[in-house]
């Protein structure tokens, strides 16, 4: 069965921490890792990673996908309030020719002022 | 300008009905999807479609059905028959076979079982 997890599921940190979020995957013709950030409604596109070690930067946010681990991780430095969501980590795949996300439980990211 | 739009944004339903939500893109994309999130929760897939008139179903299909009769239109009835379906709902977008491309979503229903 095909399987996408985060961790942690909640995080609390000060504003101008630094954090890591994790994504850990196991898909069926796995194509490319996606993460997400959702604040009150829908998701909204951050990074989208197909290739193994290659860094994705936007601004304070950075992400990397690891194919021999089967895993990503998202960083967000000097962390602000508004970086307070959730966000998902999803794993496209192909079945049966048709392109589907499988998305992980998402983290719930709080930054306290 | 392009985008897709779901519709209600609220919606309460009584134990026993049916009621439909839309979703409407003009992104010209022909592959659409129906999710569904609880709290806590990621997002699971209820139904997709590749191409009009052809649709398969999800990891939750059951309770619930739908239609693609046009391109730019992919309505979900949550039916009687789903015995828990107090939610939000995604509809989201994507152009068939683009392996480079992401999926758009729509803004959401919140669905709420009186």
């Amino acid at each position: 069965e095909d399987k996408v997890v985060q961790s942690p599921l909640s995080l609390v940190v000060h504003e101008g921490d630094t954090v890591t979020l994790n994504c850990s995957y196991e898909v069926t013709n796995f194509r490319s890792l996606l993460w997400y950030k959702q604040e009150k409604k829908a998701p909204t596109f951050l990074f989208m990673l197909t290739s193994s070690g290659i860094e994705k930067k936007s601004g304070r946010l950075s992400s990397i996908l690891d194919k021999k681990e089967l895993s990503s991780i998202l960083n967000i430095t000097a962390t602000q309030t508004g970086d307070s969501a959730i966000y998902l980590c999803a794993a496209d795949s192909l079945i049966q020719g048709a392109q589907k996300l499988v998305f992980g439980q998402g983290t719930r990211l709080t930054i306290n002022p | 300008d392009g985008g897709i739009t779901q519709s209600p944004k609220y919606l309460f339903r009584k134990e026993g009905q049916n009621v439909t939500l839309s979703c409407e893109q003009n992104l010209n994309h022909d592959a659409m999807y129906w999710y569904r999130q609880d709290p806590g929760q990621g997002l699971r897939l209820i139904y997709y479609s590749q191409i009009v008139n052809d649709f398969q179903k999800g990891d939750i299909a059951e309770g619930y059905s739908v239609s693609r009769e046009k391109k730019e239109s992919f309505p979900l009835t949550v039916t009687s028959a789903q015995k828990n379906p107090t939610a939000f709902y995604l509809c989201a977008s994507r152009r068939a076979g683009a392996s480079t491309d992401t999926q758009y979503f729509g803004p959401g229903t919140r669905l709420t079982v009186l």
